[in-house]
């Protein structure tokens, strides 16, 4: 089965420090992308990172990071210097060769000044 | 350039119309997918387009279809609506394959009374 498990359905952070949000995946495929998609009150789901599964290397875009643990199965996502505007809800995700998305049920970041 | 064109952004059908709802991929991509968002069921996929060609179905019933014209633009239709159906429905288009991360829209907000 294609799973992703997102434990945590709420998370909270102080305006400038990190938070990290966890993700674990289960897949049989061995060549499959993970992904970060936030979305913001206004519904759009936006590219956060993104991450190559045979990459061992892992995926940085400014403020966010993730740590890959393939063997593991987890991909958690870290954002640094927390923003207001980093508010919003935020799905792990991974597509295999069938061009089909597996969501998690996504954990909501409210960002606290 | 313009991002993916979902429309329209809200709808409000009876039980049994039916629906049809449009979306525009961003200049240039040939893939685009459809899922449904809901709270108890979080993001499901619909099917998948490339080329005018249905690549890949999720586990929907027949009720649910979509097209993909030649200029690349897709509609996805529900027919004899149920309750069940309101939902957030969100199309994605990409370039090649979604190894690359889909560019998602702000989605159709469908509520069916």
């Amino acid at each position: 089965a294609q799973t992703v498990t997102q434990s945590q359905p709420e998370m909270s952070v102080q305006e400038a420090e990190t938070v990290t949000l966890s993700c674990t995946y289960d897949t049989s495929e061995s060549n499959y992308y993970l992904f970060w998609y936030k979305q913001p009150p206004s519904r759009q789901m936006i590219l956060v990172i993104r991450q190559e599964a045979y990459k061992q290397q892992n995926a940085t875009e400014n403020r966010f990071s993730v740590n890959f643990q393939k063997a593991a199965k987890s991909f958690s996502l870290k954002i640094s210097d927390s923003q207001l505007g980093d508010t919003a809800m935020y799905f792990c995700a991974f597509i295999t060769h069938g061009n089909q998305f597996y969501f998690g049920t996504g954990t909501s970041l409210t960002v606290i000044p | 350039k313009a991002g993916v064109t979902q429309t329209p952004r809200y709808l409000i059908k009876t039980r049994g119309q039916q629906v049809t709802l449009s979306c525009s991929p961003i200049s240039g991509h040939r893939s685009v997918s459809w899922y449904q968002q809901t709270p108890g069921q979080g993001l499901q996929f619909l099917f998948e387009y490339f080329s005018e060609t249905q690549r890949n179905k999720g586990n929907f019933p027949g009720r649910f279809s979509g097209r993909q014209f030649s200029n690349s633009r897709s509609e996805m239709n529900v027919s004899t609506l149920e309750l069940g159906d309101s939902a957030l429905y969100l199309c994605a288009s990409s370039l090649i394959e979604g190894n690359y991360g889909y560019t998602f829209g702000s989605g159709t907000r469908l509520t069916v009374v």
